[in-house]
């Protein structure tokens, strides 16, 4: 089985819906990160948390909200969502300087 | 700001030829330097890192990578490509000093199409 796990791998939705991205981990790491892929502009770092308690924004937080539900979930939100938000979503865990990637989420908002 | 620039979108090449794929950070202190690679439909995952020492850094599947740090460079090679290399492959940086947090900066991408 996979490390790290995202459900749905694959979701349309329209615009102002709500929707949620999860993410689930099998390694114990307390890191976890999303990201979100865009063709040309590689990957760009959304929020990350070290702990259940401890969540920071990244570089392109607006619009999205996330929550830590135990060391091993962390999800995303899209509490309005807007086409320009249509991009592949990765969450990942890390321990050691190095970072374990999930399958991602391939979203497009109509 | 800590950006990572690679310098090809796209590189071509034929089966068993060498490739090198150029990567540039800028940064006026001590890096932490990673390439990943995505093949089609999944997700990153590690080739290669410099965190310190020498500065050649052999990975997975043949790559290798040198950090030039006087040309900010982390240039990956390998000297004979197969099929199965065909990917996109990304350049990061965690900048030193940003806390231990291991947030990466990627680069934008290159994609790796080896033609039989």
């Amino acid at each position: 089985d996979a490390d790290v796990t995202q459900t749905p791998r694959n979701r349309i939705t329209k615009t102002g819906k709500r929707i949620m991205l999860e993410c689930s981990q099998t390694k114990g790491h307390d890191r976890m990160y999303w990201y979100r892929q865009d063709p040309g502009l590689g990957l760009r770092l959304i929020y990350y948390s070290f702990d259940v308690k401890d969540i920071n924004k990244g570089e392109i937080s607006d619009g999205y909200s996330v929550s830590r539900q135990a060391q091993a979930k962390f999800s995303l939100s899209l509490e309005s969502a807007i086409p320009n938000q249509t991009a592949l979503y990765f969450c990942a865990t890390s321990a050691a300087y190095t970072q374990y990637f999930g399958p991602g989420t391939r979203l497009t908002v109509l | 700001a800590q950006s990572v620039t690679q310098l090809d979108s796209q590189v071509p090449v034929f089966e068993e030829a060498p490739v090198e794929l150029r990567c540039n950070y800028s940064s006026s202190v001590s890096v932490y330097l990673f390439w990943y690679v995505q093949y089609p439909n999944q997700g990153l995952q590690l080739l290669l890192k410099y965190l310190s020492g020498s500065t050649l850094v052999k990975g997975i599947n043949g790559f290798e990578a040198e950090f030039n740090k006087s040309q900010t460079s982390f240039h990956l090679r390998k000297p004979s490509v197969h099929i199965s290399d065909t990917a996109e492959y990304f350049c990061a940086v965690i900048p030193d000093g940003s806390g231990n947090t291991g947030k990466l900066i990627f680069g934008q991408g290159t994609t790796l199409q080896v033609k039989p």
